[in-house]
């Protein structure tokens, strides 16, 4: 079964510094991989997908991800936060086979921005 | 507003009680999911409709759980005597249908339903 791990429930960062949100996943499968944010009484907005083009995918707000297989991780980073980037991030893996429409979530990490 | 709605967003109950949530997805969306967010953790998949059909329930749902969607649009979770265990905040999400086989469609999430068991 697939499966995400996300090392770190809580990440504090200043402002304009390197944000790095670390994921690593379990798949039987190649794995399609996700990004997900929610901020405060929100529900989830998607950041960003991985689905097996190139490795290094971009998604909105200056956020990015790389998936390195070798690691099974695809950690997302933005070079310099910004106080709106304080929210709950989610990694997520999507199902295989019959199961393919169903998103596995890590725990999530919460991303505090010091100003 | 076209996004996925969820009423009500907050919900106080007494443990014992029913209660009824509902979701209307993106209107040419004919796939929804209902997901669980309890404190502290990423969302679990609940259960899945393809149009009408309720093409799969996770171990999560109780027998105290029933999700239906009757003409294949909007959705509704009924939890029977609530527990204090059911606390937690309720999201459903709805997608485009899948052209190609295997191809992914984004989830879209609604703002979901706080539920809170006494």
């Amino acid at each position: 079964a697939q499966s995400v791990t996300q090392l770190g429930s809580h990440v504090s960062v200043s402002e304009g510094a390197l944000v790095l949100l670390r994921c690593n996943y379990s798949s039987s499968v190649p794995p399609y991989l996700f990004w997900y944010v929610q901020y405060p009484n929100q529900g989830l907005q998607l950041l960003l997908k991985y689905t097996s083009a190139a490795t290094l995918v971009k998604g909105i707000n200056g956020f990015e991800a790389e998936f390195k297989k070798s690691e099974t991780s695809f950690h997302l980073t933005k070079p310099s936060a910004h106080m709106s980037d304080a929210a709950e991030y989610f990694c997520a893996v999507r199902g295989s086979g019959g199961s393919n429409y169903k998103l596995t979530f890590g725990k999530g990490t919460l991303l505090t921005v010091n100003p | 507003d076209t996004g996925v709605s969820q009423d009500p967003r907050h919900k106080i109950t007494k443990r014992g009680q029913n209660v009824t949530f509902r979701c209307d997805p993106i209107s040419e969306h004919n796939r929804l999911y209902w997901y669980r967010q309890t404190l502290g953790q990423g969302p679990e998949f609940l259960t899945y409709f393809q149009n009408e059909a309720q093409l799969e329930k996770s171990r999560l749902l109780s027998d105290r759980f029933s999700a239906e969607r009757p003409k294949g649009s909007f959705s509704t979770l009924e939890i029977q005597r609530t527990e204090q265990g059911d606390s937690a905040m309720y999201l459903c999400a709805s997608s485009s249908p899948s052209g190609l086989a295997g191809a992914y469609n984004e989830q879209f999430f609604g703002p979901g339903t706080r539920l809170t068991v006494l």
